[in-house]
């Protein structure tokens, strides 16, 4: 399996806080994406990124921002939570991009 | 406007049988076609994939076939097994699309022992 975590594999938080999720690879992957899967829906890419600094939009990135500083690690940041913003988040890591290798998941709910 | 399509969202099959999953396309700028499995509570996993060259791939139980003029892709599974019972997703991607993936809704696979 390749190296990918994602912290907090749970979050509870109330509408309209700040919420961070982490992406961390050890795979030294160039390509970092960010998911919500929603029932209906599939996977929905929110944000991407191709380098360090390098980001761009997905489909559904309103209320969604990302940050990538270093190779490893890939954040999504909800600047503030809204109901709509329940799903599950995954992360996906590529080299080459088409082969895109998921993390756990993280189950984040707003209340 | 949902480019990659799979119609069923649920498929029951008996063991030892073949579990046949279906996805659609409307973008024909798509040339790599990728199937995924999920299980609850996990990351998708990389099953299997076609390029637009090929209008087959297998491996092992697992085959998928590419009807580019239909703009359709299939998973078959022979056997099925219970272990099989999963989410299905279908992704396309193409050159020039910036490395991303687009996902279909899903299948969920149910092999009944």
């Amino acid at each position: 399996d390749a190296g990918i975590t994602q912290s907090p594999r749970h979050k509870v938080t109330e509408t309209g806080t700040p919420v961070t999720l982490r992406c961390h690879q050890t795979e030294n992957h160039r390509y970092m994406y960010w998911y919500r899967q929603d029932p209906g829906h599939g996977l929905r890419l929110i944000h991407y990124s191709y380098g360090v600094k390098d980001t761009d939009k997905g489909e559904v990135s309103d209320g969604y921002s990302v940050s990538r500083s270093k190779t490893e690690d890939f954040l999504l940041t909800l600047e503030s939570a809204t109901s709509s913003q329940t799903s599950v988040y995954f992360c996906a890591i590529s080299d080459r991009g088409n082969e895109q290798f998921f993390g756990p998941g993280t189950r984040l709910t707003v209340l | 406007d949902q480019q990659v399509k799979q119609n069923s969202p649920s498929l029951s099959v008996q063991e030892g049988r073949i579990s046949i999953l279906n996805c659609d396309y409307t973008n024909s700028m798509f040339d790599y076609f990728l199937w995924y499995k999920k299980y609850p509570a996990e990351g998708p996993t990389f099953l299997i994939s076609i390029s637009s060259i090929k209008d087959k791939n297998e491996d092992g139980r697992f085959t998928v076939f590419l009807n580019k003029s239909a703009k359709h892709l299939s998973l078959h599974i022979v056997p099925s097994q219970p272990g099989d019972s999963a989410v299905y997703f279908c992704a396309a991607s193409a050159i020039g699309y910036g490395n991303k993936l687009v996902f279909g809704a899903g299948t969920i696979l149910r092999v009944k022992s």
